[in-house]
């Protein structure tokens, strides 16, 4: 069955420097997708970005980038030059490959960016 | 960019009641989906739905819960009769497709479900 973990619960940073997440991953199949979703104070969910399991390099959506380690089911996200609004909550999320399958949250890691 | 609309925002009801949930998703989606969030916690995967049939569902998705679109109108989630536990923030996704170059989900912005 998938699985996503996140063990971080919170971080908390100073604006326009780096902050790291964690998730790691379980499932059988040999091909899925692998996303990062951001949850405002609002309750908005936004798309931030997306690694298919079949490509080797990280991917790169402006101040978000990803660490993919697929031998250890990792992919951590990489959020470069924090701003005040990157406090959110943030959820790795994984969707296998075949047709309409669900996507499957992680617990989320709660950023706090502050001046 | 493409926004998934649900109706209502908010709503309170008495245990045993029964509500409709409604989402409008994105126009030219094929692929529904809900999910529950309760307060602080992850997004849990109810159900998805496709050419007019639930795909997967978990076990949250219980008995009283059902899912249907008649003739490309609202999405809609029902639960009948409701119970204290579902109280929760309810959202609804929808998505081009599932294929292979499609996989992003767009969410609704939720529907806050008080049962009392």
């Amino acid at each position: 069955a998938q699985k996503v973990t996140q063990t971080q619960t919170s971080i908390s940073v100073v604006e326009k420097t780096t902050v790291t997440m964690d998730c790691v991953y379980e499932t059988r199949d040999s091909s899925y997708f692998l996303f990062w979703y951001k949850q405002t104070a609002s309750g908005e969910i936004v798309f931030l970005i997306r690694q298919d399991s079949y490509k080797k390099e990280n991917a790169t959506v402006g101040h978000y980038s990803l660490n993919f380690q697929k031998p250890k089911s990792s992919i951590g996200l990489i959020i470069t030059a924090t701003q005040i609004e990157d406090s959110a909550v943030y959820f790795c999320a994984m969707r296998e490959e075949e047709g309409g399958r669900a996507l499957i949250f992680g617990t989320g890691t709660t950023v706090s960016v502050s001046p | 960019g493409p926004k998934v609309l649900q109706i209502p925002s908010h709503q309170i009801i008495d245990m045993g009641q029964m509500v409709t949930l409604n989402c409008d998703p994105v126009s030219n989606h094929l692929y529904f989906y809900w999910y529950k969030q309760i307060l602080g916690q992850q997004m849990e995967f109810l159900v998805n739905f496709y050419n007019g049939k639930v795909m997967e569902k978990s076990k949250l998705f219980k008995d009283q819960f059902s899912v249907e679109r008649p003739d490309g109108s609202y999405f809609t989630l029902k639960i009948q009769p409701t119970a204290l536990e579902d109280s929760a923030v309810y959202f609804c996704a929808s998505s081009l497709d599932g294929g292979a170059n499609t996989g992003q989900l767009y969410f609704g912005e939720g529907s806050k479900l008080t049962v009392l």
